[in-house]
């Protein structure tokens, strides 16, 4: 079975200075891998996705991850954090291989991203 | 504009009261989704439902219960069998992906519906 581990409960940074949020997998098949952000009592946003292809994913809000399969890694960067970064990321895997039907995701325990000013 | 539409935000129940959390989309998306959410847990699935009239248990299923009568509702009904029903509940839908790896398909969320249990 799938499952992912985020390395941090909690991040803090300064403002301007790098985001760089911990995912690590597992999966017996090649993984679909997700970033989602969640805004107090809000429901989830995606960030960005990878499938296949080019292992460098770019998302939404300048945000950047790399698939690393030696490494079983799908951390989440930003080179310059922003007030309005702060918010709750969740790093998701998917739950199929190759069978047609619903997408169902297994979800990390979510980092809280703090910005400092 | 298409979304989810999830109904109330905010619920307290009693003790032994069933409670039903209402979750409505205008996607045209074949599959249906409940997770709950606690703090530094994640999300978990309770139900998932891939076409009308069908649906399976997610990891967390027990005291829990759901219906797929209409593509566009997919109802969670929170039991008095529920031993610590207080939290943040989350609908979402996706379309069915296609047979092969042809790409994942992104759930969308709605805004979720806090419940607390007095």
């Amino acid at each position: 079975a799938q499952s992912v581990t985020q390395l941090g409960s909690h991040v803090s940074v300064s403002e301007g200075a790098l985001v760089l949020l911990r995912c690590n997998y597992s999966s017996s098949v090649p993984p679909y891998l997700f970033w989602y952000v969640q805004y107090p009592n809000q429901g989830l946003q995606l960030l960005l996705k990878y499938t296949t292809g080019a292992t460098l994913v770019k998302g939404i809000n300048g945000f950047e991850a790399e698939f690393k399969k030696s490494e079983t890694s799908f951390h989440l960067t930003k080179p310059s954090a922003h007030m309005s970064d702060a918010a709750e990321y969740f790093c998701a895997v998917s739950d199929l291989g190759i069978v047609q039907g619903a997408q169902k995701l297994v979800f990390g325990q979510g980092t809280r991203l703090t910005i400092n000013p | 504009d298409g979304g989810i539409t999830q109904s109330p935000k905010y619920l307290f129940r009693k003790e032994g009261q069933n409670v039903t959390l209402s979750c409505e989309q205008n996607l045209n998306h074949d599959a249906m989704y409940w997770y709950r959410q606690d703090p530094g847990q994640g999300l978990r699935l309770i139900y998932y439902s891939q076409i009308v009239n069908d649906f399976q248990k997610g990891d967390i299923a027990e005291g829990y219960s759901v219906s797929r009568e209409k593509k566009e509702s997919f109802p969670l009904t929170v039991t008095s069998a529920q031993k610590n029903p207080t939290a943040f509940y989350l609908c979402a839908s996706s379309i069915r992906r296609g047979r092969g790896r042809t790409g994942a398909n992104v759930l969308t969320f709605g805004a979720g519906s806090r419940l607390t249990v007095l």
